[in-house]
């Protein structure tokens, strides 16, 4: 939606390094999560996912942890670019039909 | 191919009004979600639908809000008497897969409702 981002946790990166946006789940049943990266004025859109008979899952410059003694998951992305700019949120779901989404981090990156 | 495409784009309605915010999900998409958005914050979950089933309306904020889904495709969200606090972009979402939430969801772009 627009004006995502308010109010929100920023990361700022150089463009070129690597970032890591982390995330505290708080449902230890929780059992697939995912990453959402949304731009202002568009609907988030999906990054990568994972299930929690993994640790690490990797895609296209993007690596999600997993690590479900501390309950925490992170995102990697590497070579960060300006494109990359957006708020990302990181989302849970228990195995019902709802999707929980976290309080999300604005991500800048510095040309 | 066409996304998820959401109408109107933009909503402005006085308080007390009734407004209808249309969901049209990618063709063949078992399921579809609405969500609701405050500023700044996450999406909220407000109901599921499976096919024309609506399986977990448990987000719902209060009577006002109504979702329905009649053929299994376009959906509709139906908001009574809107209130400030119903302010928020609405987002709709669909999966190919049925299940809820267990499965990548496609986003459209919302709906942004302000109540005056």
């Amino acid at each position: 939606g627009e004006n995502v981002g308010l109010h929100l946790p920023t990361l700022s990166v150089q463009e070129g390094d690597n970032s890591i946006i982390n995330c505290a789940y708080s449902n230890s049943a929780s059992d697939y999560f995912i990453w959402y990266k949304q731009e202002s004025g568009k609907g988030p859109q999906f990054i990568i996912d994972i299930r929690s008979n993994m640790d690490k899952r990797q895609g296209q410059r993007v690596t999600v942890l997993l690590n479900k003694t501390v309950k925490h998951l992170s995102l990697q992305i590497a070579a960060t670019q300006p494109g990359d700019s957006a708020v990302y949120f990181c989302a849970e779901n228990t195995g019902g039909f709802k999707t929980i989404f976290g309080a999300g981090t604005r991500l800048f990156v510095k040309a | 191919g066409a996304g998820v495409s959401q109408s109107p784009r933009y909503k402005v309605a006085k308080r007390g009004q009734d407004v209808a915010l249309r969901c049209d999900p990618i063709s063949g998409h078992v399921s579809l979600f609405w969500y609701q958005q405050a500023l700044g914050q996450g999406p909220e979950f407000l109901t599921y639908f499976q096919n024309e089933a609506q399986l977990d309306k448990s987000g719902l904020p209060s009577d006002r809000f109504f979702a329905e889904r009649p053929e299994g495709s376009v959906s509709t969200l139906k908001i009574q008497r809107t209130q400030q606090e119903d302010s928020a972009v609405y987002l709709c979402a669909s999966s190919l897969e049925g299940g809820g939430g267990r499965y990548e969801q496609y986003f459209g772009p919302g709906t942004r409702l302000t109540v005056t």
